[in-house]
């Protein structure tokens, strides 16, 4: 199958900087993308990678290291309002534009 | 004001009726998409449209139909055969441009009476 691993959960403190990761598998990779969803609403994009290095767009910045399957996301400054589920999805080739999610990564910031 | 409206937010089903949620875009994309999202868990692919009067289904199509009759609109039913129909249902759509992001609806929750 084409699985999309992330961690379930995360907690970190407001102000801090925190890692998001995503695995997939490497074999019709095609391009990767991170959402943001706030509870009860639409996800929202934040990044698109299909080549390896770093896109950095304010606080955020996103990762891919395609022989590895590999993607981080990284939130820096931490803000209360960052509280979300993070979504890492992935699109393979042969499938148009369909994305495959991962179960996404639920972010707890605290004071 | 461009963007993908879902409707209605709320949506109740009593046993062995089939409902319809509204999926209308005015972004002028070609590809739209819908999912489903338990408690928990990602985002699950139910139908697809890449063009109107095509679709194809998703990984869990079975219970759900859909038609693609104008390029803004891609309603989807939940029928009386989806046993377990309670859940967040999200529409998308996206430029059929490589790689595009897909822009997502609002959402509708669906319950069951």
């Amino acid at each position: 199958g084409q699985n999309i691993d992330q961690p379930t959960e995360m907690t970190a403190t407001e102000g801090a900087i925190v890692q998001i990761n995503c695995t997939y598998q490497t074999s019709g990779f095609n391009g990767l993308f991170w959402y943001q969803q706030h509870a009860g609403e639409a996800p929202t994009f934040l990044s698109y990678n299909v080549l390896d290095g770093l896109e950095e767009k304010g606080r955020f910045s996103s990762f891919l290291s395609r022989s590895k399957g590999y993607s981080y996301l990284l939130l820096k400054e931490l803000q209360m309002k960052d509280s979300a589920s993070y979504l890492c999805a992935v699109i393979f080739t042969g499938g148009g534009n369909k994305l495959t999610f991962g179960t996404g990564t639920q972010l707890k910031v605290e004071l | 004001d461009g963007g993908i409206t879902q409707s209605p937010k709320y949506l109740f089903r009593k046993e062995g009726q089939n409902v319809t949620l509204s999926c209308e875009q005015n972004l002028n994309h070609d590809a739209m998409y819908w999912y489903r999202q338990d408690p928990g868990q990602g985002l699950r692919l139910i139908y697809y449209s890449q063009i109107v009067n095509d679709f194809q289904k998703g990984d869990i199509a079975e219970g759900y139909s859909v038609s693609r009759e104008k390029k803004e609109s891609f309603p989807l039913t939940v029928t009386s055969a989806q046993k377990n129909p309670t859940a967040f249902y999200l529409c998308a759509s996206t430029d059929t441009s490589m790689n595009q992001p897909q822009h997502f609806g609002d959402g509708t929750r669906l319950s069951i009476l």
